[in-house]
């Protein structure tokens, strides 16, 4: 199985432009998950998604965030208008079952490095 | 208080030496705990997860649980050069949010 596979690897965009970060889970498994990664606030959880269904929504720092999920095999995060503040590592990762219960296993994409200039 | 933290680091080891790496949750419900490691520019990756109170071999790496002090940690015996990266310390407060700490960096010394 090729993983998680996410695009682009890096984003260079200027400030008020849209971003689109795009996903492509691991072949049968049920929940997805959109993280972000800073070295001051580390691995926050944006959105988590299972069976193509929003569960939660929670860390989705504002409404310039949205994502979505129009079927089992990809999922797109969009940020409309970027900022600055947004430069991260925005990682995808999907689970084989409805979460991460005992033995579920969290498998991470490589990561879209995103710079906001 | 942060759900997970964790010994800020960096810490250096010399090769052959053994890693300690400390972490406490506040959420006294949870019950899956998880060590991640990261190596710099690369997504993180499981080498560990523990669920019972006790400690848990896998190959040179060791995760302790005491769910009553809500701390857990993982020691890296005959720790070596490929082992420097960052370990996240992640804990399971409810069904689905895996919740990371901020990671500790950890570099031995050839």
């Amino acid at each position: 199985d090729a993983g998680v596979i996410q695009s682009p690897r890096h984003e260079v965009t200027e400030m008020g432009q849209e971003v689109t970060l795009r996903c492509k889970p691991i072949s049968g498994h049920n929940s997805l998950f959109w993280y972000r990664q800073t070295m001051m606030r580390g691995l926050e959880l944006l959105i988590y998604f299972n069976n193509n269904v929003p569960i939660d929504d929670s860390g989705m720092p504002e409404d310039r965030f949205s994502a979505k999920m129009p079927n089992a095999s990809f999922s797109t995060l969009k940020i409309q208008p970027s900022e600055p503040r947004d430069s991260a590592v925005y990682f995808c990762a999907s689970s084989r079952g409805q979460g991460l219960a005992t033995n579920e296993k969290l498998f991470f994409g490589s990561g879209t490095q995103l710079s906001v200039l | 208080q942060k759900e997970v933290e964790q010994n800020s680091g960096p810490l250096s080891v010399p090769e052959g030496a053994i890693a300690s790496l400390n972490c406490t949750y506040s959420d006294r419900v949870s019950q899956s705990f998880f060590w991640y490691r990261q190596y710099s520019g690369k997504s993180p990756e499981l080498i560990m997860s523990i669920y019972s109170n006790g400690d848990k071999e896998d190959g040179r790496f060791t995760a302790q649980l005491n769910k009553a002090s809500q701390y857990v940690s993982l020691l890296i015996r005959d720790s070596q050069p490929s082992d420097s990266a960052t370990y996240l310390c992640a804990v399971i407060p409810n069904d689905y949010k895996l919740s990371f700490g901020a990671g500790t960096t950890v570099t031995v010394r050839a």
